[in-house]
């Protein structure tokens, strides 16, 4: 069975250190890849996500991720964390099949906690 | 376009009890999909109904059942409540078409306590 892995539990910065949040996946074919970010009380919500192409792929708010495929790995990275980027971040990861997409299989999470 | 909703937002339960969740997706939305969120485990899927048929389903108990109606509004529910059931249920949708990504969009999640 596929299975997404997430290192760092917790992570915490202060303003303006750089961010990167590690993921590996263990599915072997095509894949989608994607990050989802929850911030408190809020519902979770698409960063970025990768389909083809362009193996770095930029989201919303200055986030970019790269897909390395021969390090089954997709790394969330920031140049410069802000207090507002406190929330929970999940890698997700689905298997291309038929055209179609597999369901989506989640990370455990890791909490980023930016100190003002 | 309004986002995915579900309700109730907050329960509290007893052990032993049941309870029903309920979500409707985004309009044109046909497949919705069911997480429980806990700490330290992330999302564990649930399962998901697309044109009213159950089409994956998770390693959960039997006491944790769905369906989906002729309107894609679909409903999760528990029977006979454990303590570990306590968790952020999320609902999400998605459009199920010919080159569909599997993005999913998330709803805000029923907070679920049993005591």
């Amino acid at each position: 069975a596929q299975s997404v892995s997430q290192h760092n539990h917790h992570v915490i910065l202060s303003e303006a250190a750089s961010l990167e949040l590690g993921c590996n996946y263990s599915y072997g074919g095509t894949v989608n890849l994607f990050w989802y970010v929850q911030y408190p009380g809020q519902h979770l919500q698409l960063l970025l996500k990768y389909f083809s192409g362009d193996p770095l792929v930029k989201g919303i708010k200055g986030f970019e991720a790269e897909f390395i495929k021969s390090k089954f790995s997709f790394n969330l990275r920031k140049p410069s964390v802000q207090w507002s980027d406190t929330a929970e971040y999940f890698c997700a990861v689905n298997e291309r099949w038929a055209g179609s997409a597999r369901q989506l299989t989640f990370g455990s999470g890791t909490q980023l906690t930016v100190l003002p | 376009k309004a986002g995915v909703t579900q309700t109730p937002r907050y329960l509290i339960k007893t052990r032993g009890q049941q309870v029903t969740l309920s979500c409707s997706p985004i309009s044109g939305h046909r497949s919705v999909s069911w997480y429980q969120q806990t700490p330290g485990q992330g999302l564990q899927f649930l399962f998901e109904y697309f044109s009213e048929t159950q089409r994956n389903k998770g390693n959960f108990p039997g006491r944790f059942s769905g369906r989906q109606f002729s309107n894609s509004r679909s409903e999760m529910n528990v029977s006979t409540l454990e303590l570990g059931d306590s968790a952020l249920y999320l609902c999400a949708s998605r459009m199920l078409q010919v080159l569909d990504t599997g993005e999913l969009f998330f709803g805000e999640g029923s907070r679920l306590t049993v005591l």
